[in-house]
């Protein structure tokens, strides 16, 4: 059963903490999409990789935030220093070739900044 | 130009009745139009989507309207059962690209 795999699931820490989110992406898919779920904002876009390459990290603070692809198998997200607003679920999401036009998410990462 | 517009932001539906959401885009290179759907805890699952050179597409009782001079979709969802209450969210998407989501829609379907 291919799904995308998100530890951790559950993730509460002090504001000024680093915090690393990671994503197993599905085998075989070459893109990988970060997104923060809110109430107020939805679901928005923080960056996107194809074949391990960024592409657009645009929805991304760039002074606190970072996402890297170490390898095809791993994806990984970055808050350093973390603070309040921070707290959201953040999902990683995985597509196929050609054409990535579906997304498959993954559980998601409830992070809360105290 | 890259939003979705998406409405209602809540619905509450009678077992049986139909649930309608549309969605309303501006960028014209759209070429691909989901709906995913989410329950609670989870991460949003692809329901059902339809390319701009059909008006209609059905699964099952989730049909998708297109009507591309208005540049407008939506989703029908007929006789609605409580297990489809969950958070809808129309999406738009230029291939090859990334989707572009819209607010969502908490859907309830009461028994």
């Amino acid at each position: 059963d291919a799904r995308v795999t998100q530890t951790p699931r559950h993730k509460v820490t002090e504001m000024g903490q680093e915090v690393t989110m990671r994503c197993q992406p599905i085998l075989g898919h070459n893109t990988v999409f970060w997104y923060r779920q809110t109430m107020m904002q939805g679901l928005e876009l923080l960056a996107y990789f194809r074949n391990r390459a960024p592409l657009d990290d645009s929805g991304m603070p760039k002074d606190r935030f970072s996402a890297e692809m170490p390898d095809a198998t791993l994806a990984t997200l970055k808050i350093q220093p973390s603070e309040p607003r921070d707290s959201a679920v953040y999902f990683c999401a995985s597509g196929p070739p050609p054409l990535n036009t579906e997304a498959f998410f993954g559980q998601g990462t409830r992070l809360t900044v105290v | 130009q890259q939003q979705v517009k998406q409405s209602p932001q809540s619905l509450i539906v009678q077992k049986g009745g139909i649930s309608i959401i549309n969605c309303a885009y501006e960028n014209t290179a759209f070429d691909y139009f989901p709906w995913y759907q989410q329950f609670p805890g989870k991460g949003p699952a692809l329901l059902i989507a339809i390319r701009p050179d059909v008006s209609e597409k059905k699964e099952g009782r989730f049909t998708i309207s297109f009507n591309k001079s208005a540049k407008q979709f939506s989703l029908h969802i007929m006789d609605s059962q409580p297990g489809d209450s969950a958070t809808y969210f129309c999406a738009a998407e230029t291939s090859g690209s990334r989707l572009t989501f819209g607010e969502g829609t908490q859907l309830t379907v009461n028994p």
